[in-house]
């Protein structure tokens, strides 16, 4: 079956744009998880959705990133006023329950210039 | 707050040969999950293997065992009979009981070498 999806694969924006990063989980699957890898380093969490709603935002860096989950599958990441400190490779996973493995997308790479 | 150390930044072992990754961890839930993740080039995240805290066997997946040592925290991974095809980044996670966020460690690249 389909795995996660995330598009685009490669974003290069512009210092101070808006960017919007989306998730396709695998169907069926409860939890998604957003992830921030950044050169050399292994993945730091974002956000956790269960369901449609935000479970665990605690990840998220500040009030410039925000996330979606309106249907309950697809996931978008909002990043507002973009910083060259904001890229890094943004994964996304999602699992049937919390409790379960995670699979992960390829990623977006994003590239703030 | 959970926290996972990998300590060898770069590994290397020939083709064929055994080769041993390092993890330790800390956490004050009675309840987690450790996992090895593998990332190759493409990016991908590729689960390896996993452990269940409350398990005192180590877990194993073919050529891929652990060694669980709760007292001490550690979860090491040996990889036996190393291919060219496990040349890749290696990340220690923990699971949070409460959310299932993974925290992982800053990775280990192995390479296998002809």
């Amino acid at each position: 079956g389909a795995g996660v999806s995330q598009t685009p694969s490669n974003k290069v924006t512009e210092k101070g744009k808006y960017v919007e990063l989306r998730c396709d989980p695998i169907s069926g699957h409860t939890a998604l998880y957003w992830y921030r890898q950044s050169l050399g380093q292994g993945p730091e969490f974002l956000i956790y959705f269960q369901g449609t709603g935000a479970a665990d935002d605690s990840g998220l860096p500040n009030d410039r990133f925000f996330a979606v989950r309106p249907e309950g599958s697809v996931s978008t990441l909002k990043i507002q006023r973009t910083e060259r400190g904001d890229s890094a490779v943004y994964l996304c996973a999602s699992s049937p329950g919390r409790d379960d493995e995670q699979y992960f997308g390829p990623g977006t790479r994003l590239t703030v210039t | 707050a959970q926290t996972v150390t990998q300590s060898q930044p770069e590994m290397s072992v020939q083709e064929a040969e055994t080769v041993t990754l390092s993890c330790t961890y800390d956490t004050s839930e009675s309840n987690y999950y450790l996992f090895w993740y593998k990332q190759p080039p493409s990016r991908q995240m590729i689960l390896v293997i996993r452990q269940e805290a409350y398990k005192q066997q180590n877990a194993t997946e073919n050529r891929f065992s652990v060694n669980f040592q709760k007292a001490a925290k550690s979860f090491s991974l040996k990889i036996s009979d190393s291919q060219l095809g496990d040349t890749a980044m290696y990340f220690c996670a923990s699971h949070s009981g409460n959310t299932g966020k993974l925290i992982f460690g800053q990775g280990t690249t192995l390479q296998v070498k002809p």
